[in-house]
């Protein structure tokens, strides 16, 4: 079955830049889906189709793709960032929705 | 405004059943497929099952096949879980949420805020 791995945990000072990326076990390009969920919250979409932006999430959240993996950045981090980072494809060789395990990220 | 509003959970006993609900509003639920991703606390986000608008494409993830069941009634734009056979293991915040498309294949624009589900004798 397809595989979503992430780091555990990033950390990077207020200002600085955070990558947290998101690699497949397979070949072949998948859409990817990022997801911030802050401690005690439900999560909310951050990054979809890989690089594009809901309305609301600031500019300093961006998405890119290169190969396998995919990969979010946050520029200028600030203390508000701090929040659990998930990634998601659609695995549509078994019609299944897949997760990353999660990314911590500590500002 | 969208919004999303589970009910239904609380503390069951192993082996038993419990039904999960989401109340849709504020925008066309038939026009959209919907889903139920649970996160065990302190752990990861799974995704549980998934139902398309007019409920005529329907899976779910292993872990749950063939004790759970999703449905839909667009009538009272609501989706349901009906939870059977409940393990510890099945202990977790149950989410509702919204797909972006009418048939699954994408992402989850709007996730209800979660309602949590514990199975201890």
């Amino acid at each position: 079955s397809f595989v979503l791995t992430q780091p555990p945990s990033v950390s990077v000072a207020p200002g600085q830049t955070a990558r947290i990326s998101c690699g497949g076990n397979e070949s072949g390009s998948k859409t990817v889906h990022w997801y911030q969920q802050k401690s005690g919250q439900a999560p909310i979409l951050v990054v979809y189709d890989d690089r594009d932006r809901p309305s609301g999430i600031p500019e300093r959240f961006s998405g890119s793709t290169s190969g396998s993996t995919a990969t979010l950045t946050i520029s200028e981090v600030e203390a508000g960032d701090e929040a659990d980072y998930y990634c998601q494809v659609w695995d549509s060789s078994r019609d299944h929705v897949v997760f990353g395990g999660g990314t911590k990220l500590t500002v | 405004e969208v919004q999303l509003v589970e009910s239904g959970g609380g503390l069951i006993h192993p082996g038993k059943s419990l039904r999960l609900s989401c109340a849709a509003s504020g925008f066309v639920f038939d026009d959209f497929a919907m889903h139920w991703v649970r996160q065990v606390p302190g752990k990861g986000l799974e995704w549980v099952s998934g139902i398309s608008w007019n409920g005529g494409n329907i899976d779910y993830a292993d872990s749950v096949r063939g004790r759970f069941t999703i449905s839909r009634d667009n009538a009272k734009n609501s989706v349901y879980l009906q939870m059977n056979s409940l393990s510890v293991e099945d202990t977790a915040f149950y989410y509702c949420a919204k797909d972006k498309l009418d048939d699954w294949g994408s992402y989850f624009d709007y996730w209800g805020q979660g309602i949590l589900v514990t199975v201890s004798s």
